[in-house]
């Protein structure tokens, strides 16, 4: 099955810096990259995806790209706001069935 | 109004016992889940139902129950509880199966077992 790994486990970032998060997978098969937010108390919401055939996508301050020779996706949060803390998680899928989630990224924006 | 809505939020309960969690959604979803996510935050799938169809089952011991009345609603049964079952359990929806979409979670049941 797929293996995702997600780097860092934790980071903290000040206010107004870019925040990157790293993820790699191992099967080649997996076409569908969604990032998720969990806020305390929250269950995760989708913040942005990307699909095999594209390599970068960007809404507002928030990118992803996607590197499918390395097998390798990152998340990169532009002038991060306090809101912007929470636990991020990157995810892959095949099929679209079955969504295998890294283990998070715990992310602190301090004002 | 909210569109995945999980109840209770937090379960406390003595090992051995019988739990149930239930979940709806009003979105029109055909597809629902299960994940577990443990106390380092792993988020895992249990099970996914498609119009009532158990459609994924992942190695969850058979303790694990779920049950789908409608394509609404997901409930979950939990048998003798035990202390590793302690988590926070969370159910989802999408609207097509096999179809590389949006998740929509519900809030999480915090289970303790004592």
């Amino acid at each position: 099955g797929e293996n995702v790994e997600q780097h860092p486990s934790t980071l903290s970032v000040q206010e107004g810096d870019s925040a990157v998060i790293k993820c790699t997978y191992s099967d080649s098969a997996s076409n569908y990259f969604p990032w998720y937010k969990q806020e305390l108390g929250k269950g995760p919401q989708l913040i942005i995806d990307i699909r095999s055939n594209v390599g970068e996508k960007k809404d507002q301050r928030i990118a992803v790209t996607l590197n499918k020779t390395a097998k390798h996706f990152s998340l990169h949060i532009t002038e991060t706001q306090p809101e912007d803390s929470a636990v991020y998680f990157c995810a892959a899928s095949d099929t679209g069935n079955q969504f295998y989630f890294g283990t998070g990224t715990s992310l602190t924006v301090i004002p | 109004d909210t569109a995945v809505s999980q109840t209770p939020k937090y379960l406390v309960t003595q090992m051995g016992n019988d739990k149930s969690i239930k979940c709806e959604q009003n979105l029109g979803h055909d597809t629902m889940y299960w994940y577990k996510q443990d106390s380092k935050k792993f988020l895992k799938i249990m099970f996914s139902y498609n119009n009532k169809e158990l459609i994924i089952n992942e190695t969850v011991p058979n303790r694990f129950s779920p049950k789908s009345p409608d394509k609404a609603h997901l409930n979950l049964h939990i048998n003798s509880l035990e202390l590793g079952d302690s988590a926070v359990y969370f159910c989802a929806s999408s609207q097509h199966p096999g179809r590389r979409e949006k998740l929509f979670f519900g809030s999480g049941t915090q289970l303790s077992v004592l």
